[in-house]
Formats: C-alpha cells, structure tokens, sequence
C-alpha cells in the first residue's frame, strides 16, 4: 500500500524566509509525486511533480522539491516566502503498481507572516 | 486555459436523500477522478474513469455509484444520505492515467 506522511501540522515563517514544508512517502514500486495547493474554499492546485529525470523539480510560483529516493522523501521549497504563500499544502503519491489514484498526505498549513 | 468545472457547488440534502454531483473535466481530458474531503482531513480517493471504463476503485461506500458519459463528463450518484457525507467532493482530469490531475473547485455536500 501506498502512504504519504506529511510531519507537520503547521509551519510558520516570516516574509522573505525560506519556507521548507517536508513529505515523506513509502510505495512499493516507483514513487510518481505531486504537490498540490489549496486556498480557503477552493480546490487543490497543482504546483509540481517528480516523475523521472531530475530530483530537483521546479514548480510554480517559485517553488521547488527534491526528491531523495534513500530518505523517501519529497520536500517542497521556496527561496523567500510570500504571505499569499499562506495555504494548506498537500503532498500525494501515486504507485503505478497500485493503479491511478493519488494518495495524500495530511496535509500542512502553511502561515507566511508580513 | 479551461478549467475543471464541477456543479452544483453547494448542495443540502436531508438524511436518506438522494444527490448527484456532476463534472465537466479539461477538454481532452480522458480519466476522470472523484474525491471525498472532510472537514479538516486530507482528500481520499472514490473512483476514476478511463475512457469510459471504470478504472481503480478506492473507498466508495455501495451507496454511492458513478459513471463517465461519452462527452466525457461524469456523474456521482449518492443515494441514502447519511450525516457522515457531508463533505467537499472534488472531481479531477487528466490527459491519459499517468499525468498529473486537475481538481475542479469541489461540491460542498451539506446533509442534515
């Protein structure tokens, strides 16, 4: 089975700080990862995706992840945090052995302060 | 560019009600997935349709039926309506099963 662990609830930073929101997977076969976005009353927006090639993938609005296959993890980045960076963040896995379906994690709220 | 178009987006029904949620996906988008989030929790996995077919199966209650139409859209069919749906169901696209999903912005089912 496939899961998705996102360690923290919440992360607070200040404007113009890195912002480091962390995601740990655990899939039997190979990994495809996804980070989505979502506002207050919205639907989830896709930021970016680690399919193959390169463990540094670069997403939008600035952000970035790295994918490290020996920690199984996939932690979302951005150089200088925004305050409309404020949203809850999800990061998914999809296990092409286990079908279609993403799986995501718990998700972590993300307060970027002026 | 167009978006993921779901409707109604609000919806209140009353225990043992029926309800149909519908979605328009990206066009030429073939595979369509359906979500259920509660409130505060992450987004769990229903169905999703390829091509017309149905094509992995997560944790949807036999209550609940769905199916992809042949323009593509799709239907979420929920009959006797409990308290414990109430939730935003998401409906999402993609081009082909292997690339990333679009998600529409939700029907907030409210049963009372």
């Amino acid at each position: 089975a496939q899961s998705v662990a996102q360690p923290e609830d919440q992360v607070n930073v200040a404007e113009g700080n890195p912002l480091t929101v962390k995601c740990t997977y655990s899939v039997s076969g190979n990994p495809y990862l996804f980070w989505y976005v979502q506002y207050p009353n919205r639907g989830l927006q896709f930021l970016l995706k680690y399919i193959t090639g390169d463990n540094l993938v670069k997403g939008s609005y600035g952000f970035e992840a790295e994918f490290n296959k020996s920690q199984t993890s996939f932690h979302l980045k951005k150089p200088s945090a925004l305050v409309s960076d404020s949203a809850l963040y999800f990061c998914a896995v999809r296990d092409w052995a286990a079908g279609n379906k993403l799986t995501f994690g718990g998700g972590t709220r993300v307060l970027v302060k002026p | 560019a167009a978006g993921v178009i779901q409707s109604p987006r609000h919806l209140i029904k009353e225990k043992r009600e029926t309800a149909t949620l519908k979605c328009y996906p990206i066009p030429r988008h073939d595979t369509v997935y359906w979500y259920q989030q509660g409130p505060g929790q992450d987004p769990q996995f229903l169905i999703s349709f390829y091509e017309k077919m149905q094509s992995d199966k997560g944790s949807i209650p036999d209550r609940f039926s769905a199916q992809q139409f042949s323009d593509y859209h799709s239907e979420l069919n929920m009959s006797s309506l409990e308290l414990g749906d109430s939730a935003l169901y998401f409906c999402a696209s993609s081009l082909d099963r292997g690339n990333e999903q679009y998600f529409g912005p939700g029907t907030r089912l409210t049963v009372t």
